[in-house]
């Protein structure tokens, strides 16, 4: 089974407008942390968010939003008022088994391809 | 900037060929990945190091060889090229201590086996 599923290949966004790129997750392990990143055209890879298993709230940052829905196993990323630079892929991405002395690899989805119209 | 340096940024070579991808984590950072991205596999962990010691291994060809060096620096061995080795070769870094830690990414070496 894929650990992490990203459902939609390409979401399309008029700017201004705010839209959610879907991510579910499969684990067993209690402790794990889900990742949001984001590769515009240009190839590098930027962190944008994270959210802890055991994180009581939702994350937030800036514009990025995690809306973690732990009993369904999902961690969608929200981003309000898209903007034309938005337009990137999205890999949503998990760790697992963290403990110390456990590895740090992270694990990613094929990702979303996000096209923000103006 | 993310402060990992990953070089050379585009090697083209032919099949049957070596090469060797290196990578210079960001300054403290004791953890080096290596991932391989293509088209169709998309993302792929590929090996995990940790202050010198291999920590994780994942879909990694036994034609593929890492190393992290005392200096922490460290390089991947790719060798007995094949056309679907081309990929975009990325290395990360992290400090390799908490849980929450994110990954940071460099540029990626873009590998073309003609």
């Amino acid at each position: 089974a894929q650990k992490i599923t990203q459902t939609q290949p390409g979401m399309f966004v008029q700017e201004k407008e705010a839209v959610t790129l879907d991510c579910t997750y499969d684990t067993s392990d209690q402790s794990y942390g889900l990742f949001w990143y984001k590769q515009p055209s240009s190839g590098e890879m930027i962190f944008l968010i994270y959210q802890g298993s055991y994180d009581e709230q939702n994350a937030t940052e800036g514009r990025y939003s995690l809306n973690f829905q732990k009993a369904r196993k999902s961690a969608n990323l929200v981003i309000s008022a898209s903007q034309l630079g938005d337009s990137a892929m999205y890999f949503c991405a998990m760790r697992e088994g963290v403990t110390p002395g456990s590895n740090y690899k992270l694990t990613f989805g094929k990702g979303t391809l996000l096209t923000v119209n103006p | 900037d993310s402060g990992v340096t990953q070089t050379p940024k585009h090697l083209i070579t032919a099949t049957g060929q070596r090469v060797t991808l290196r990578c210079s984590p960001r300054s403290g950072d004791l953890s080096v990945y290596w991932y391989q991205q293509s088209l169709d596999q998309g993302l792929q962990f590929l090996i995990q190091y940790y202050n010198g010691e291999e920590r994780a291994k994942g879909n990694i060809l036994e034609r593929f060889s890492a190393q992290q060096f005392p200096d922490l620096h460290s390089e991947l061995n790719l060798s007995s090229l094949e056309l679907g080795d081309s990929a975009l070769y990325f290395c990360a870094s992290s400090p390799g201590g908490t849980s929450n830690e994110k990954l940071f990414f460099g540029s990626g070496t873009q590998l073309s086996v003609l």
